[in-house]
């Protein structure tokens, strides 16, 4: 089975410039997670969707934060504008609907801001 | 609050040594909890899953505790390999009404040395 993909891998800005993050889940895997993890640290989550609406976005900056699940299958994950702060590594993640088992994360996108 | 509380932060051991990492959780409702392996720009990857019943897993030369009534859990790793040095994560999970809901401790740092 494919794993969760994600892109780009690395990705180096300016601050104050925008950039989007991709994901794919495994397929038949309704739940969808975006995390942030700054270094040294375990990965915070910023949002979860379940198909393609949100369940949880308590914790995304909705000022520079946005995300989207069009179709219930690919999301994708916006920070505009970015910041200092914003350098962390953004991981997806998928799961079943309903389910705890079958978390699957990907490699993740390092991001730069400089 | 849910938390997960990992120790040591960081350890180094010599090459063929043995380890235990800890981890201490106060997360309610408890679903199950899980142990990842995260190389450096990698996603998490799971080790093991243990639900409330289950008092040790064991995949390879990892093993898992859990009690569920200290609410304490253990990672041992047996003959490390200089291919152990990562981050391991323990993460407990949560089913309430909203959903399934993920508390990650903030990992060790294992360096295995030659």
């Amino acid at each position: 089975e494919a794993g969760v993909a994600q892109s780009p891998r690395y990705k180096i800005i300016e601050k104050r410039q925008s950039v989007a993050f991709w994901c794919n889940p495994i397929s038949g895997h309704a739940t969808l997670y975006w995390y942030q993890q700054i270094l040294g640290q375990g990965p915070k989550l910023l949002i979860q969707f379940q198909n393609n609406g949100v369940v949880d976005d308590s914790q995304l900056p909705k000022d520079r934060f946005s995300a989207e699940r069009l179709k219930g299958v690919d999301s994708t994950l916006k920070i505009q504008p970015a910041k200092l702060e914003d350098s962390a590594v953004y991981l997806c993640a998928s799961s079943l609907v309903g389910l705890t088992y079958g978390y699957t994360f990907g490699s993740g996108t390092r991001l730069t801001v400089v | 609050k849910n938390q997960v509380e990992q120790s040591p932060q960081s350890l180094i051991i010599l090459e063929g040594k043995n380890c235990t990492l800890q981890c201490n959780y106060t997360v309610s409702p408890f679903s199950n909890l899980r142990w990842y392996k995260q190389d450096t720009g990698r996603g998490p990857v799971s080790l093991t899953i243990m639900t409330f019943s289950e008092n040790t897993k064991s995949n390879g030369r990892y093993t898992a505790t859990l009690d569920a009534d200290t609410k304490q859990s253990s990672l041992h790793i047996t003959a490390s390999q200089l291919s152990d040095s990562a981050s391991y994560i323990c993460v407990v999970s949560s089913d309430n009404n909203a959903g399934n809901m993920l508390t990650f401790g903030g990992g060790t740092r294992l360096m295995v040395k030659p």
